[in-house]
């Protein structure tokens, strides 16, 4: 089958670094993503990793490890407007050549002053 | 803003009544999506749409009723609905083109708050 699974919830002081985990299990990998989503918004695309590897993108880097099925995105110099929760979504390629998005019940990070 | 626009935000309806959900997105995209979300639940894929055809229905049950008049518009019927259909109902899109576009993410419209009663 496939299995997303990523912390309920998380809890880190303001200017602190959280490192939120995701496994997966899947066939047909085909990349996977992080998204925020603040309560009562929309979701909003973070970072994408398809090769192993760490992807930075300011504050935000993302992890992989394909052989591992394993992805962490790390989020430094925490402030308060980052809590939310945290999605993680793998794409998985299916026969028709159209990759299906599936998610993790997302990490809810709490930012303390 | 995402470019994603959904209406109603908040909706209350009885397991009798019928209702839409609108979405509308002004980010040139070819697919469309519906996704349910509940609490502590990781977000349900409901339908897709590629090039206004529909080419996935996850199981869902025949009381949502999706439609799909352009690649710009989605609406998504209900009618006679389920106390657990009580959820948030999302509408992605995206630019489908195959294996080039296999990095482009699904960008969210804010959701349809639904309360079933």
């Amino acid at each position: 089958g496939q299995n997303i699974d990523q912390p309920t919830e998380m809890t880190a002081t303001e200017g602190a670094i959280v490192q939120i985990n995701c496994t997966y299990q899947t066939s047909g990998f085909n990349g996977l993503f992080w998204y925020q989503q603040h309560a009562g918004e929309a979701p909003t695309f973070l970072s994408y990793n398809v090769l192993d590897g760490l992807e930075e993108k300011g504050r935000f880097s993302s992890f992989l490890s394909r052989s591992k099925g394993y992805s962490y995105l790390l989020l430094k110099e925490l402030q308060m407007k980052d809590s939310a929760s945290y999605l993680c979504a793998v794409r998985h390629m299916t026969t028709d050549s159209w990759g299906k998005l599936q998610f993790g019940a997302g990490t809810q990070v709490v930012v303390t002053p | 803003e995402t470019g994603v626009t959904q209406t109603p935000r908040h909706l209350v309806m009885g397991m009798t009544n019928k209702k839409s959900l609108k979405c509308e997105q002004h980010l040139g995209h070819n697919a469309m999506y519906w996704y349910k979300q509940s609490a502590k639940k990781p977000l349900e894929l409901m339908f897709v749409y590629n090039f206004k055809e529909q080419t996935e229905n996850n199981s869902v049950p025949s009381r949502f009723s999706p439609e799909c008049p352009n690649s710009s518009h989605l609406f998504l019927h209900l009618h006679t609905l389920q106390p657990e259909d009580s959820a948030l109902y999302l509408c992605a899109s995206s630019q489908n083109s195959g294996q080039t576009s296999a990095h482009q993410p699904q960008h969210f419209g804010d959701g349809t708050r639904l309360s079933i009663l």
